[in-house]
């Protein structure tokens, strides 16, 4: 199975908002609502901030939203802040019922 | 508070199994709604999921590690355990238990710390 497609790099200034992409096949992100975002300072555990394309567990910003269309899932934040600086990874279950991660995306606040 | 920690050897020499072991607590690892998975992260790249388990003990396998790869459970010590064979300095890498939430979208949720493990003679 392929990696899902991500930007290797996106930045923004403080306050602005950004969006990454992740892009599959109709196997995977296409094909199922079972995408999520993580995000990984650091040398830390990568940590969910959106589950089923577009939800948000407790205690997650409401800075951060995802949307899917077609093969495409995307994180959006908003009122960038510099603590958001760090890598995302997006993943998605697939038509094998196996997992695929995105290759991470990693942002930088100007 | 779900938690998960890796444990295992650090070093392994090449061409041989590499062994880790997850020990979960604050929840019991025969919840219905949870698989049990292994990922890692290569240094400074990206994520790969590698195998999850169910308590049950079905098991699935990322295709490109299945010939090397066997994932198993211990429901009576709340634990799942990795085993690759065959190691390369390929498989070097930050490795990461975690549980799998399907009802939440197949989300990994909780993770463990990771243990970096190399493969070095």
């Amino acid at each position: 199975q392929s990696a899902l497609t991500q930007p290797a790099s996106v930045s923004g200034s403080p306050g602005q908002s950004i969006t990454i992409s992740c892009t599959g096949t109709s196997s995977d992100v296409g094909g199922y609502n079972h995408v999520s975002w993580y995000q990984q300072h650091p040398g830390k555990a990568p940590k969910f901030i959106i589950y089923e394309v577009n939800y948000r567990p407790s205690g997650v910003s409401n800075r951060f939203s995802g949307s899917k269309s077609g093969n495409t899932a995307s994180l959006t934040i908003s009122g960038l802040q510099a603590e958001d600086e760090a890598d995302y990874y997006c993943s998605s279950y697939t038509s094998s019922a196996t997992l695929v991660f995105g290759g991470g995306t990693k942002l930088t606040v100007l | 508070q779900v938690q998960l920690q890796e444990s295992g050897p650090g070093l392994v020499k090449p061409s041989q199994t590499l062994s880790l072991t997850c020990t979960v607590s604050g929840d019991s690892i025969t919840s219905g709604s949870y698989y049990w998975s292994w990922i890692r992260q290569h240094p400074g790249k990206g994520l790969e999921w590698i195998a999850y388990i169910y308590y049950s003990g079905s098991t699935y396998y990322n295709p490109s590690l299945k010939s090397r790869v066997t994932i198993s459970v211990d429901t009576s010590k709340d634990q799942f355990s990795l085993k690759l064979s065959s190691v390369t300095a390929a498989d070097t890498a930050v490795y990461y238990c975690a549980r799998l939430t399907w009802s939440a979208g197949w989300t990994f949720d909780y993770w463990g710390q990771g243990t970096l493990v190399t493969v070095s003679s």
